[in-house]
């Protein structure tokens, strides 16, 4: 069983377009995380949650939104997309109140044409 | 501010030889540590991490780490290099306190060569 899954992998759309990712994992953690690698792989936190509740928001344009609906699931929505969207977008999950390690989905790359 | 300095954008290093790959944090408390593989097209697996006690930690294939805190610095090692340990390596710190996420540096890539 896979730990934290996202789908899709891969997703291509043009500008303008609202798409979403979705995330789930299965290990039990309470804290959830949204991060964006962009094309020179660094890796930015985006938004965490923990127990549904939002606890990071980083200064991320507000046509980001996303949405726990219970704490095995975090999902990232995007309208209006641009071309700077364009990453591989990482859904992680961390035990407790996201002390220590995180365990990493295997990405959702995002073009945007 | 926090963050993680990564010298060596890319590092490559013959097969069976040692390799080092190098990293330095800035961090108000006492840190956790840990470091990051990224194979092509997969997403990050732990390799191993620092919390406390022993400042010299294994990890997984083959990899360790020390912790030198009069250095700021938390570098990984391996004796032996094989050619399917080239993939890229992430440096991170924290979190260590409620509300705080990973901080990652900006990665080193590891080439093999035979």
């Amino acid at each position: 069983d896979t730990a934290v899954s996202q789908t899709p992998k891969y997703l291509v759309t043009q500008m303008g377009n609202d798409k979403s990712i979705k995330c789930e994992q299965n290990l039990g953690h309470d804290t959830m995380y949204w991060y964006k690698q962009d094309s020179k792989k660094f890796l930015k936190i985006m938004f965490s949650y923990n127990n549904k509740e939002l606890i990071i928001n980083e200064t991320v344009p507000n046509r980001f939104s996303p949405k726990s609906p219970d704490k095995a699931h975090l999902n990232l929505h995007i309208n209006s997309l641009e071309l700077g969207d364009s990453a591989v977008y990482f859904c992680a999950s961390s035990q407790g109140a996201g002390f220590g390690e995180a365990f990493f989905g295997q990405g959702t790359r995002l073009t945007v044409v | 501010a926090q963050s993680v300095t990564q010298p060596d954008i890319h590092i490559t290093v013959s097969e069976g030889a040692s390799l080092e790959l190098r990293c330095n944090y800035s961090y108000g408390a006492t840190p956790y540590l840990f470091w990051y593989v990224q194979s092509p097209g997969q997403g990050l697996q732990l390799l191993l991490k620092y919390f406390s006690g022993d400042t010299l930690v294994q990890g997984i294939k083959g990899f360790e780490a020390e912790f030198k805190r009069s250095q700021s610095s938390f570098n990984l090692r391996k004796p032996s290099v094989h050619w399917s340990d080239a993939a890229e390596y992430f440096c991170a710190v924290g979190p260590n306190q409620a509300g705080t996420a990973l901080i990652f540096g900006k990665g080193t890539t590891l080439s093999v060569s035979s």
